[in-house]
């Protein structure tokens, strides 16, 4: 089942902050965040695994909330390089990824 | 090397030909996969090959034909496509299956179908 991500779209100016939202309405083993800049491949940002477990970037930063089924990645201090598409993957362990309709990120001087 | 590559970058084929896509790695990874993604849209996934079988199909036509002849290489045999079936193709691996691997992605082919 798809994940709900939220918003679908922000626009922040430089040095700005930004979270963007994943939600589901299964019980989920892990959440992943790639960024998809237009024309690109998506870029691995995170893994958050159930029991706290995290990989990812150091600049970046996320939470899972297992029993809200819901995660939120925290874009700080916004540089023109984060604009993108965010989308969050969601699993239930042992099963296929399935990817948020994605939030798109525009960041301005 | 981090790096998918995926040939050819661009393809326009009609209806009635027989065309593959190539996707190839060097990390070692031993789940590959193939995504389509319609503008806009996130990534669908199609396939997902494990240890060079086919672990999961995602209920994707038969036009659509997958192949890992090794653990680097993995096709996308099309045939009798239909112009729906226009899209970006991505092509995805991972250290292995399962969710605490993270997916390296390819550049995609942007297929064309007339």
């Amino acid at each position: 089942q798809q994940p709900v991500q939220s918003p679908q779209a922000v626009i922040l100016r430089e040095g700005e902050d930004a979270v963007i939202n994943c939600s589901s309405s299964k019980a989920l083993y892990s959440v992943h965040w790639y960024r998809q800049k237009h024309g690109e491949a998506p870029v691995f940002l995170m893994i958050l695994l159930k029991g706290g477990e995290q990989k990812g970037h150091e600049k970046i930063s996320a939470s899972f909330n297992e029993k809200k089924q819901q995660s939120s990645l925290y874009l700080t201090a916004s540089q023109l390089s984060y604009s993108g598409t965010y989308f969050c993957g969601t699993e239930k362990g042992n099963t296929p990824l399935v990817f948020g309709k994605g939030t798109r990120l525009s960041v301005i001087a | 090397d981090t790096e998918v590559t995926q040939t050819p970058k661009h393809l326009v084929m009609g209806m009635t030909n027989k065309k593959s896509l190539k996707c190839e790695q060097h990390m070692g990874h031993r789940a590959m996969y193939w995504y389509k993604q319609k503008a806009k849209k996130p990534p669908e996934l199609m396939f997902v090959y494990s240890y060079e079988k086919l672990s999961i199909n995602e209920s994707v036509p038969s036009r659509f034909s997958p192949e890992c002849p090794n653990s680097s290489l993995l096709n996308l045999h099309l045939h009798a496509l239909q112009p729906e079936d226009s899209a970006l193709y991505l092509c995805a691996s991972s250290l292995s299956g399962g969710s605490i691997y993270e997916q390296y992605f390819g550049p995609g082919t942007r297929l064309t179908v007339t």
